[in-house]
């Protein structure tokens, strides 16, 4: 089964409006977090935003906010005021606690996200 | 001052060459990884080292043989290359099992 589930393979918004890309995860353990990554045509992976499953508020950082709803095992990110340097493949990856010394991240499937004038 | 950094950037080589990808952290971090990404874009994870000790290995082929001299270092050598070996290889390290997550540059291996 899916453990990162990533439904929008492609996404466009326009300069400056705000955007939201879909996750949603399965676990079992009750200890995880929850993390985006960006990846720009370059090939780096740049960190965005995390989320730890015990947090009580959502994440926010500057533009990036992550709307996390643990019944229904989701945490979208929003991104505001949408910026041509946005334009990237996003993803969306877990780590669960129990998984020994070394906690793997599982990533999902990508969404590219094309920002227009 | 680089935090993760990996080499090289671009490695092409012929099938059945054997081939090393280099990587090393400044972060203090104690454990570090190996995934793949194909040409789908997906990420998976390869291996894990912990302080220098082997923590997942992820059903990956003998061909590939992780190697961490210390636990700021974390090689990637692979024997035999195939074709299906074309892919971007990322290191990366984090501190212990909460910490957050520092990805390399990534090394685009193309076999021909």
């Amino acid at each position: 089964a899916q453990k990162i589930t990533q439904t929008q393979p492609g996404m466009f918004v326009q300069e400056k409006e705000a955007v939201t890309l879909d996750c949603t995860y399965d676990t079992s353990d009750p200890s995880y977090g929850l993390f985006w990554y960006k990846q720009p045509s370059s090939g780096e992976m740049i960190f965005l935003i995390y989320q730890g499953s015990y947090d009580q508020q959502n994440a926010t950082e500057g533009r990036y906010s992550l709307n996390f709803q643990k019944a229904r095992k989701s945490a979208n990110l929003v991104i505001s005021a949408s910026q041509l340097g946005d334009s990237a493949m996003y993803f969306c990856a877990m780590r669960e606690a129990n998984t020994g010394t070394a906690s793997k991240l599982t990533f999902g499937t990508g969404t590219r996200l094309q920002v227009t004038l | 001052d680089t935090a993760v950094s990996q080499t090289p950037k671009y490695l092409v080589t012929q099938m059945g060459n054997d081939k090393s990808i280099k990587c090393e952290q400044n972060l203090g971090h104690d454990t570090m990884y190996w995934y793949k990404q194909d040409s789908k874009k997906f990420l998976k994870i390869m291996f894990s080292y912990n302080n220098k000790e082997l923590i997942i290995n992820e059903t990956v082929p003998n061909r590939f043989s992780p190697k961490s001299p210390d636990k700021a270092h974390l090689n990637l050598h692979i024997n035999s290359l195939e074709l299906g070996d074309s892919a971007v290889y990322f290191c990366a390290s984090s501190r212990g099992r909460a910490g957050g997550y520092t990805f390399g540059s990534g090394t685009r291996l193309t076999v021909v």
